[in-house]
């Protein structure tokens, strides 16, 4: 078991609505980073925090935000859901930028319909 | 085409056998390399990582990295069933870019 906690573990959500998903870095590691995971794909890189500022970002569209708090926690969040947005969303803490010793969450399962 | 190409598999192997997984990228900006396994239903575990070419062995895991030809391989010895898993490279410069993922099964 990893120190990264996501919340929830499971969402349904229609389309054009709102999500946030929640994340609890491990203990110490200031640089968090998200990822889409469709189902048998490899994870997407979305963006990457650092110490609260935005460090990168994937080929999403604007309509993908996020922000880092000051304990490191971290929330994604998603504005007018499409039914392709429906996926694993994980999240990864670590002490570098390069994550090169990232641990990752147990992952948020979204669905929208 | 991807930045990442991973062999698809899947791959099904008797238990003790030794395991090749391998991967091949176009980015020669990338400068680490990862291996990290995803049970089912869970999110990906470092196995390992390496900076640059050549091997680096862990257990029962070696992580082979050939800069001159962007391509990394991960051997598994003596695999076990509890190896059953999907494995998937990534690799950095900046951000993480991951392959696909090969699924493993080992038969006891």
């Amino acid at each position: 078991e990893t120190g990264v906690t996501q919340s929830p573990t499971h969402l349904i959500k229609t389309r054009g609505q709102q999500v946030t998903l929640r994340c609890s870095s491990q203990s110490g590691h200031n640089t968090v980073s998200w990822y889409q995971q469709a189902l048998g794909q490899g994870p997407q890189f979305i963006f990457q925090y650092y110490r609260e500022e935005e460090n990168g970002r994937g080929n999403f569209p604007p309509r993908f935000s996020g922000l880092q708090f000051p304990n490191y926690s971290s929330e994604l969040n998603v504005n007018a859901l499409e039914l392709d947005d429906s996926a694993l969303y994980l999240c990864a803490s670590s002490l570098d930028l390069m994550n090169t010793e990232a641990f990752f969450g147990q992952g948020t399962r979204l669905t929208v319909v | 085409q991807k930045e990442v190409e991973q062999d698809p598999g899947p791959l099904s192997v008797p238990e003790g056998a030794i395991v090749s997984l391998n991967c091949t990228y176009s980015n020669s900006a990338f400068q680490y390399f990862m291996w990290y396994r995803q049970y089912s239903r869970k999110g990906p575990e470092l196995l390992m990582y390496t900076y640059s070419s050549g091997n680096k062995e862990d257990g029962r895991f070696t992580a082979q990295v050939d800069k001159s030809s962007k391509y990394i391989s991960l051997f598994i010895r003596d695999s076990q069933p509890s190896d059953s898993a999907t494995y998937l490279c990534a690799m950095s410069e900046s951000k993480s870019t991951f392959g696909d993922g090969t699924t493993l099964t080992v038969k006891p």
